[in-house]
């Protein structure tokens, strides 16, 4: 159980385009999903809190108007990356929170977007 | 602000071997401390947590003891085995906060 799935897992586009990264929580709801972002050889950094029905809250430094964050069902959050740019490249990982379960966040495996 | 400090890879070891892989943390307030692991190819998974001070956490051999006087919560196996070559990350998350704060992850391979 608890298992979280991505789609896609691999996505190239072109710069100026946009991409939208799907999180879904398979088995359990999902009040609150967390996006990621995941450099070479580095830590994840918490992009945003996705709150179901209500507006994502993004930590500082993320442009809100750059990554789209929509919550609209207790099983979905999608990340949309608008006018994407080579600096975009990187893995993106979503995360969902068990009702229920405390702190125990379940991991979805990562979509790795390259800008060309 | 809060942070974690993790131990350098990547890390190499021979079958059987004892783990111990480094974390200490920054934070204020109590927080609860975790290990994830992120096999290849996969999500991060919960490996073990501890919710307060001198708590132990467990899972598949491995351990870790929440040390508020040292503010660390180090990572321990007495005998590894090829299958746990991972990435591992030590996490934080403040009581009342569902944010985590991650270390920087410390690759392990285990060779036979």
């Amino acid at each position: 159980g608890a298992v979280v799935s991505q789609h896609p897992s691999r996505v190239i586009c072109k710069s100026g385009t946009s991409v939208k990264i799907e999180c879904r929580s398979l088995d359990f709801q999902a009040t609150t999903m967390f996006w990621y972002r995941q450099f070479p050889k580095q830590s994840l950094m918490l992009m945003a809190t996705s709150n179901e029905g209500s507006k994502a809250t993004y930590e500082q430094g993320v442009e809100k108007d750059k990554f789209l964050i929509n919550h609209a069902s207790l099983t979905l959050s999608t990340l949309t990356v608008t006018s994407a740019h080579p600096e975009d490249s990187s893995f993106y990982i979503c995360s969902a929170k068990n009702q229920g379960t405390g702190y125990e966040q379940y991991f979805g495996p990562g979509t790795r977007l390259t800008v060309t | 602000g809060d942070s974690v400090t993790q131990m350098e890879g990547p890390v190499t070891l021979s079958e059987e071997a004892f783990l111990t892989i480094n974390c200490t943390y920054t934070a204020t307030g109590y927080p609860s401390l975790f290990w994830y692991v992120q096999y290849p190819g996969e999500g991060l998974q919960l490996l073990l947590k501890a919710t307060k001070a001198d708590d132990k956490g467990s899972n598949k051999g491995f351990e870790a003891t929440y040390r508020k006087e040292t503010t660390s919560f180090h990572l321990e196996k007495g005998s590894v085995q090829v299958s746990d070559s991972a990435v591992y990350f030590c996490a934080l998350g403040p009581r009342g906060n569902e944010k985590l704060t991650f270390g920087t992850g410390t690759r392990l391979t285990i060779i036979p």
